[in-house]
């Protein structure tokens, strides 16, 4: 079956600009993650989606960072007036519950000039 | 101070032999603890899952240890093999959202 889609795959923008990030879970999956992994550097955990409940933004770096989920499915990570500490390779994993195995999707490599 | 600390950071071996790498963490309490591999310009994939209760876990090639009281897991590689080249990411899971180490990259040679 399909796994977890990302796109695009490789995203090149200018210093300032916003760019949106696309996360297709896995179908049934309640629980949809994003993450940062910086060159050189461990999975930074952003952001957690379960269900209908409110969103874990606990892990978000600053306002410039946000992300929705619509519907339930798919959800979009939007970086604001990015910076060049913003480069990164952002990945989306999801599961079909809270504590279950997450599935990774291939990931977004972000280049920010 | 990193919650899951994971060595050796690299780590280069002959393809055919074993390897072990480590993991210790201070996340607590937790629900589970977990091994990916990660390949080049891949997202991770899950090896094993083990929760607070269990000792071993086999996949394959790869064994994971977990001992709850010291806080310690370790994944063991026999008979590498050229594929085994990776990063490879120990995660503990703390209530919702996952701790990641930083990853021990192995290279296997032929």
């Amino acid at each position: 079956g399909a796994g977890v889609s990302q796109s695009p795959s490789n995203k090149v923008t200018e210093k300032g600009k916003d760019v949106e990030l696309r996360c297709d879970p896995i179908s049934g999956h309640t629980a949809l993650y994003w993450y940062r992994q910086s060159l050189g550097q461990g999975l930074e955990f952003l952001i957690y989606f379960q269900g209908n409940s409110a969103p874990d933004k606990s892990g978000l770096p600053s306002d410039r960072f946000s992300a929705e989920r619509t519907g339930g499915s798919v959800s979009t990570l939007t970086i604001q007036r990015t910076q060049q500490e913003d480069s990164a390779v952002y990945l989306c994993a999801s599961s079909p519950r809270t504590s279950g195995e997450q599935f990774f999707g291939p990931g977004t490599r972000l280049t920010v000039l | 101070k990193n919650q899951v600390e994971q060595s050796p950071q690299s780590l280069i071996i002959l393809e055919g032999k074993n390897c072990t790498l480590q993991c210790n963490y201070t996340v607590s309490p937790f629900s589970n603890l977990r091994w990916y591999k990660q390949d080049t310009g891949r997202g991770p994939v899950s090896l094993t899952i083990m929760t607070f209760s269990e000792n071993t876990k086999s996949n394959g090639r790869y064994t994971a240890t977990l001992d709850a009281d010291t806080k310690q897991s370790s994944l063991h590689i026999t008979a590498s093999q050229l594929s085994d080249s990776a990063s490879y990411i120990c995660v503990v899971h703390d209530t919702g959202k996952l701790i990641f180490g930083q990853g021990t990259t192995l290279q296997v040679k032929p």
